[in-house]
């Protein structure tokens, strides 16, 4: 089936730090990723819509500048938490469209210093 | 506005069936979704809907009404491993997901 990579699982780090996600299609072409984000106990909350070849859509509330989002190919694309602070941390898992089908990456658990 | 409701907590115990209910008002409608989501991991697919009508998939069925905007989750012969939050989606008319807030289930021995 299809499976999406999500990568890296945890990181830990100090706090003005950038971090980078990726979100991988392995086995299938996706022109749109989603990326999400999870505090404990909470749903998950869609941050921005990821179209190859463009620029990505953000969710209101959600900074652009500093969530810098790269669809670059058809099977990836990355998420940068930019000078990351600890209110930054949570549970950013990606989401990747095939067909009418969202398959989700693994998830990376971020906790910032 | 695009709205899911879904209850927030169910109990049920090992061994029982347990039916998790979802209503929505979305724009538009393409599918609805159901995902599980164990504490900590990210949510896996369940099944999808599109007509009307129940599709049984082992232990798990999910039913549909378009016309009532509802849909529900049965999860039959209930494992402790079914503890997690069930997920409740919808694809709108532009091809994007409306999340339910989840229910989390609870499985007592």
């Amino acid at each position: 089936g299809a499976v999406v990579s999500q990568h890296p699982s945890w990181v830990i780090c100090k706090s003005g730090t950038s971090v980078k996600i990726e979100c991988r299609s392995l086995d299938f072409q996706a022109t749109t990723m989603f990326w999400y984000r999870q505090f404990p106990k909470q749903s998950l909350m869609l941050m921005a819509t990821s179209n190859e070849g463009s620029k990505a859509t953000y969710e209101q509330g959600v900074e652009k500048d500093k969530f810098l989002i790269n669809h670059a190919s058809l099977t990836l694309s990355t998420l940068t938490v930019t000078s990351a602070h600890p209110e930054d941390s949570s549970f950013y898992i990606c989401s990747a469209r095939e067909d009418r089908a969202q398959h989700f990456g693994d998830g990376t658990r971020l906790s910032i210093l | 506005g695009q709205n899911i409701d879904q209850p927030t907590e169910m109990t049920a115990t090992e061994g029982a069936i347990v039916q998790i209910n979802c209503t929505y008002q979305t724009s538009g409608f393409n599918g609805l979704f159901w995902y599980q989501q164990h504490a900590g991991e990210a949510p896996t697919f369940l099944s999808y809907n599109v007509l009307d009508g129940l599709e049984e998939k082992g232990r798990f069925s999910s039913f549909l009404s378009r016309s009532k905007g509802y849909s529900y989750l049965l999860l039959k012969e209930l494992q402790m491993k079914d503890s997690a939050s069930y997920l409740c989606a919808v694809m709108d008319s532009n091809y994007q997901l409306i999340w339910g807030a989840g229910t989390k289930l609870i499985i007592k021995p």
